[in-house]
């Protein structure tokens, strides 16, 4: 099945400075990467997707990154604020038996300190 | 606003006992799924559902049920509750696109004693 390795695990950063979380995955069939940003004791919001026909995507702060050759896609966050302190999820879009679903890395645990 | 809600948000139960959590959702979504979180694994797919007569396992079922009564609810259930089963659950919905934006619910989260 699917595997989705997400680095680093925890991540601290002074505010200002960029922050930069890597994903890799294993079927390359995948054609949907989604990230989700879960700040604390909160649900699961989508920040910004990316599609495999596109190499890269910005969304003010935050960008994206796909490699389908390496199978690896990355989220850049510029001139980081305290309030992108939270825990950061990559996830692949997997198809089986007809049916696609998100799965989902271990998550980034992202610091911003003032 | 349309949104996902799931009840209890909180639950302390003992090991042996059976438990039901519950989601709605009022998005107007197909699609239903659960999920549990627990530190340093991330969000893991327990069971997934594409219509009312539609139900499948995901990557964690062993343990777990699930009941999708209507378009709008999604249930799940824990049939004999044991220890590490301990974890925030989350619901979440989606369209039917092929680009699979999920909308998750404020999760509850679950002790088993």
């Amino acid at each position: 099945g699917e595997n989705v390795e997400q680095h680093p695990s925890t991540l601290s950063v002074q505010e200002g400075d960029s922050a930069v979380i890597k994903c890799t995955y294993s079927d390359s069939a995948s054609n949907y990467f989604p990230w989700y940003k879960q700040e604390l004791g909160k649900r699961p919001q989508l920040i910004i997707d990316i599609r495999s026909n596109v190499g890269e995507k910005k969304d003010q702060r935050i960008a994206v990154t796909l490699n389908k050759t390496a199978k690896h896609f990355s989220l850049h966050i510029t001139e980081t604020q305290p309030e992108d302190s939270a825990v950061y999820f990559c996830a692949v879009q997997l198809f089986s038996g007809g049916y696609n679903k998100l799965i989902f890395g271990a998550g980034t645990r992202l610091a911003v300190h003032p | 606003d349309a949104d996902v809600t799931q009840t209890p948000r909180n639950r302390i139960t003992k090991t042996g006992k059976r438990i039901m959590l519950e989601c709605s959702q009022t998005k107007g979504h197909d699609r239903m799924y659960w999920y549990r979180q627990d530190p340093g694994l991330g969000l893991r797919l327990i069971y997934y559902s594409f219509d009312v007569k539609d139900i499948n396992k995901g990557e964690i079922s062993d343990g777990y049920s699930v009941s999708r009564q209507a378009q709008a609810k999604f249930s799940l259930s824990l049939e004999s509750a044991i220890p590490n089963q301990t974890a925030l659950y989350f619901c979440a919905t989606s369209s039917g696109s092929s680009y699979n934006e999920q909308f998750f619910g404020p999760g509850t989260r679950l002790t088993v004693l």
